[in-house]
């Protein structure tokens, strides 16, 4: 079945250290997209990709950084410079992101990033 | 940019009552689109509406998008506990290109 992997599902980060989210599409899908997900505070776009080698800065991107080599993979690395990292991360991919047109995105189960 | 406010924030009610969530745009919708989440989980798609006064159902939940496009209610019929989870809203903007802004979430809890 075609879907979103994300791993790891749940990862501990000590201060100073830089960790690398995983997120997988087997949906041949051109768009990707990473949210970050708070206690009331819904979702929050940091980076997306529209093509290969191509990537966005969203509402957030502050101390993150991503890469998109293939298109099947969109990792999203959370650096030290990110002052508040613990959250819900969830990884996105729709088909072709067309203006105004119809963009439902499929979502992957998400990684929860702790920073001890 | 675009902002969406959803309510309640949280709604607790009894199995077999109906409730309604609210979502409402600072700027005109293009697409609004409505997910399920369970608690720690990713987002599942529920219905998408584009026109103005647009309304679909899915089995016992229905959405409607108003005539200016600018506010959207989720509204469930008999309530079960398989309904309980966090029901967030998202728009597309005119040139959004598949990105979505999202509400907050209303967080539903269904007692037997």
């Amino acid at each position: 079945d075609g879907g979103i992997t994300q791993s790891p599902k749940y990862l501990f980060r000590k201060e100073g250290q830089n960790v690398t989210l995983s997120c997988e599409q087997n949906l041949n899908h051109d768009a990707m997209y990473w949210y970050r997900q708070d206690p009331g505070q819904g979702l929050r776009l940091i980076y997306y990709s529209q093509i290969v080698n191509d990537f966005q800065k969203g509402d957030i991107a502050e101390g993150y950084s991503v890469s998109r080599e293939k298109k099947e993979s969109f990792p999203l690395t959370v650096t030290s410079a990110q002052k508040n990292p613990t959250a819900f991360y969830l990884c996105a991919s729709n088909r072709v992101a067309l203006p105004s047109g119809a963009n439902v995105l499929t979502f992957g189960a998400g990684s929860r990033l702790t920073v001890l | 940019s675009q902002e969406l406010e959803q309510s309640p924030q949280s709604l607790i009610v009894q199995e077999g009552k109906n409730l309604t969530i609210n979502c409402t745009s600072s700027k005109t919708l293009y697409g609004l689109y409505w997910y399920k989440q369970k608690y720690g989980e990713g987002l599942i798609f529920l219905m998408m509406l584009q026109k103005g006064g647009e309304e679909k159902s899915h089995e016992k939940i229905t959405a409607k998008l108003d005539e200016k496009k600018q506010q959207s209610s989720l509204h469930i019929t008999a309530s079960q506990p398989s309904h309980a989870g966090i029901y967030l809203c998202g728009a597309s903007g005119g040139t959004s290109y598949g990105k979505l802004t999202f509400g907050q979430g209303t967080i539903l809890t269904v007692h037997p």
